[in-house]
């Protein structure tokens, strides 16, 4: 099946250690979203790639970046982790247009100590 | 700007039960609509979109009507089953310029189907 597949499911980093976050899809979509949900929350998107092209929130911390070698990997890299970074992060796919609805991975939690 | 807003939760039920989860919007235009789910430990699954007015989205017994007029996009289910447990996002999709096709989120209805 088609899908959108994180890893790892479960992270921990400590404070201030950098940690990278893998996503992959097989849909061929040409737009990948990273999402963060802290507890009870809706998502929050950090950034988006539309296919090379990386386009930031204005309110994602620069300590948030990202990497997108190919199609089908996109990577989030939090350079210095804080204890407020704890939360899950969620891969979203979709192709270009407004009406075709995004496809989430199954996230990763990640937890700093 | 956008927004969704929903019903409040938690919602309990008991198996078999009607379920409605009502969901309003603030958006210029048409927006496209969604119902998403989250399982327990697990990412977004789309549930159900709707893309313009009067569209009917329906997946798994569960539908939503895009209604213009009252600007809703209420999520109905006709019973439920334990299975159904989960956390149901409503949300908006309209473009902040560019490639960026926004979703807005509303807060999430954590649903509980007792047995």
């Amino acid at each position: 099946d088609a899908m959108v597949i994180q890893n790892p499911r479960y992270q921990v980093t400590q404070f201030g250690k950098p940690v990278t976050l893998s996503c992959s899809q097989t849909l061929n979509h040409n737009v990948m979203y990273w999402y963060q949900q802290k507890s009870s929350q809706a998502p929050k998107l950090l950034f988006h790639y539309y296919d090379k092209d990386f386009n930031n929130e204005a309110d994602t911390p620069d300590n948030f970046q990202s990497r997108r070698p190919n199609t089908s990997f996109c990577f989030l890299d939090i350079r210095s982790p804080g204890l407020g970074d704890a939360a899950m992060y969620l891969c979203a796919t979709s192709r270009s247009g407004m009406g075709t609805g995004k496809y989430f991975g199954p996230g990763t939690r990640l937890t700093v100590t | 700007g956008n927004s969704v807003t929903q019903m409040e939760g938690p919602v309990t039920l008991s198996e078999e039960a009607f379920l409605t989860i009502n969901c309003t919007y603030t958006a210029t235009g048409y927006p496209s609509l969604f119902w998403y789910v989250q399982y327990p430990g697990e990412g977004l699954q789309l549930l159900l979109k709707a893309t313009k007015a009067d569209d009917k989205g329906s997946n798994k017994g569960f539908e939503a009507t895009y209604r213009k007029e009252t600007t809703s996009f209420h999520l109905e289910k006709g019973s439920v089953q334990v299975s159904d447990s989960a956390v149901y996002f409503c949300a908006l999709s309209r473009n902040s310029g560019g490639s960026n096709y926004k979703l807005t989120f509303g807060k999430g209805t954590l649903l509980t189907v007792n047995p």
